[in-house]
């Protein structure tokens, strides 16, 4: 089954600890994408990579870090976190065809993350 | 800044009825055009995609892209409880993170249906 999976899907943790969240695609996607979720402000691009050790930062990258070592994972890393992310995380990825339309986007199931 | 702009509802339709989703954008050179329905902590999932002008059918769903007026819209017949949701509208961005861009989303608009 043609799958974006994330890990932990829920996770509740304390100020300064690092994590890792886990982000998996078994349809060899160029593209991945980390978007966080806020009520009110939609869906706010993290970091993206186009391919393997590609990455670039979205709109809201600050706190974050990302690595594209495998075409399928593309792991977040939040090396201290605070309350202000405090979010529901999504993982994302689709195929890249250059010169030719975007193709479907495809969503990981989520990841709640509580900052206390 | 590209946008994407959405109105946030909630768009309350009675069961049975057609509920009118409306999206602009701001980027004249995108080119790709996509709905997603989200359902409250649940992950978007795509619905509709549409290039061209024009509409695009697709059971009780249909799209329709107007790209000189830089607008998509989204039509769902016979709209039922089940359909309530929030819509996303996605657009793809061609200047920012390579020749396929990456996706800008509009914030969503929330649709109630009405037994």
């Amino acid at each position: 089954e043609a799958q974006v999976t994330q890990n932990p899907r829920y996770l509740i943790t304390v100020t300064g600890k690092k994590l890792t969240v886990t982000c998996s695609q078994n349809m060899n996607h160029e593209y991945m994408s980390w978007y966080r979720q806020d009520p009110g402000l939609g869906l706010r691009q993290i970091y993206y990579s186009m391919n393997v050790e590609v990455t670039d930062k979205g709109d809201v990258p600050e706190g974050y870090k990302v690595s594209r070592k495998e075409k399928r994972n593309f792991p977040l890393i939040l090396e201290s976190p605070s309350p202000n992310q405090t979010s529901l995380y999504f993982c994302a990825s689709r195929h890249l065809l250059a010169g030719g339309p975007s193709y479907e986007q495809y969503f990981g199931p989520g990841t709640r993350l509580t900052v206390t | 800044q590209k946008e994407v702009e959405q109105n946030s509802g909630p768009l309350s339709v009675p069961e049975g009825a057609i509920a009118s989703l409306n999206c602009t954008y701001s980027d004249r050179g995108s080119q790709s055009f996509f709905w997603y329905r989200q359902y409250s902590g649940k992950s978007p999932e795509l619905i509709m995609f549409i290039y061209s002008n024009g509409d695009k059918e697709d059971g009780r769903f249909t799209a329709q892209l107007n790209k000189a007026s830089q607008y998509v819209s989204l039509l769902i017949r016979d709209s039922q409880p089940s359909d309530s949701a929030t819509y996303l509208c996605a657009v793809n961005d061609p200047n920012y993170g390579g020749s396929q861009g990456n996706l800008i989303f509009g914030k969503g608009t929330k649709l109630s249906v009405k037994p």
